[in-house]
């Protein structure tokens, strides 16, 4: 079957420290994956996107990497600040060219990342 | 452009009553999604709409429950005879294409007594 595996339901990371999450999945072939972050109560909010043929992609202190091979991201955020306690969730695009046009992305059921001061 | 716009934010419903969310997409936004999250998870996908064709419907969209969106601009959702396990946050996202992300609006919380 299908899944998808945030690993940690929960991180605490001093702060100032890079907290790295990961996202695992199996028996999928994304076209894209993305990362978004969650705060209660509200809805999830897009971060980083990165393509199946890209290796990194970096957007402040956010930065993302994507191994086809190992079917794994790991979602890293460096000098960590207690701002950026929140849920981490990770999605992938399981659309495929032959179904284009039914594009959704399945969502892990995401990290609870605590940024201690 | 203020977002994605739900309506109502919260709301509480005994079991049987039927009961109807609204989602405002972003403006130019061709696509419109409805997903569900429960407390410690991640969303589901509950259905798909590009413009005002519904694409596709999740098996977790029971025929208790039906969307809409009419003229391809606001969407709603409707649960009838709402049953305790349909408690959740319903929420919402819209964009133009799927490498561009989503942008969720903020959920309706529905609670079931």
């Amino acid at each position: 079957s299908q899944k998808i595996e945030q690993n940690s339901e929960a991180l605490n990371i001093q702060e100032g420290k890079t907290a790295t999450l990961t996202c695992n999945y199996t028996n999928y072939s994304p076209a894209y994956l993305q990362w978004y972050r969650q705060d209660p109560g509200r809805g999830p909010v897009f971060l980083l996107l990165i393509r199946e043929n890209e290796k990194e992609k970096r957007k402040e202190r956010l930065k993302v990497t994507f191994d086809t091979t190992l079917k794994q991201s790991l979602f890293h955020i460096t000098a960590s600040q207690p701002a950026d306690s929140a849920t981490y969730l990770c999605a992938l695009d399981i659309s495929t060219i032959s179904n284009f046009g039914n594009e959704k992305l399945t969502f892990g059921t995401g990290t609870r990342l605590t940024i201690i001061p | 452009d203020t977002g994605v716009s739900q309506d109502p934010r919260h709301k509480i419903t005994k079991r049987g009553q039927n009961v109807t969310f609204r989602c405002d997409p972003i403006s130019e936004h061709n696509r419109l999604y409805w997903y569900r999250q429960t407390l410690g998870q991640g969303p589901e996908f509950l259905t798909y709409f590009q413009n005002e064709a519904q694409l596709e419907k999740s098996r977790l969209l029971s025929d208790r429950f039906s969307a809409e969106r009419p003229k391809g601009s606001f969407s709603t959702l409707e649960i009838q005879r709402t049953e305790q396990g349909d408690s959740a946050m319903y929420l919402c996202a819209s964009n133009n294409e799927l490498r561009y992300g989503y942008t969720f609006g903020s959920g309706t919380r529905l609670t079931v007594v």
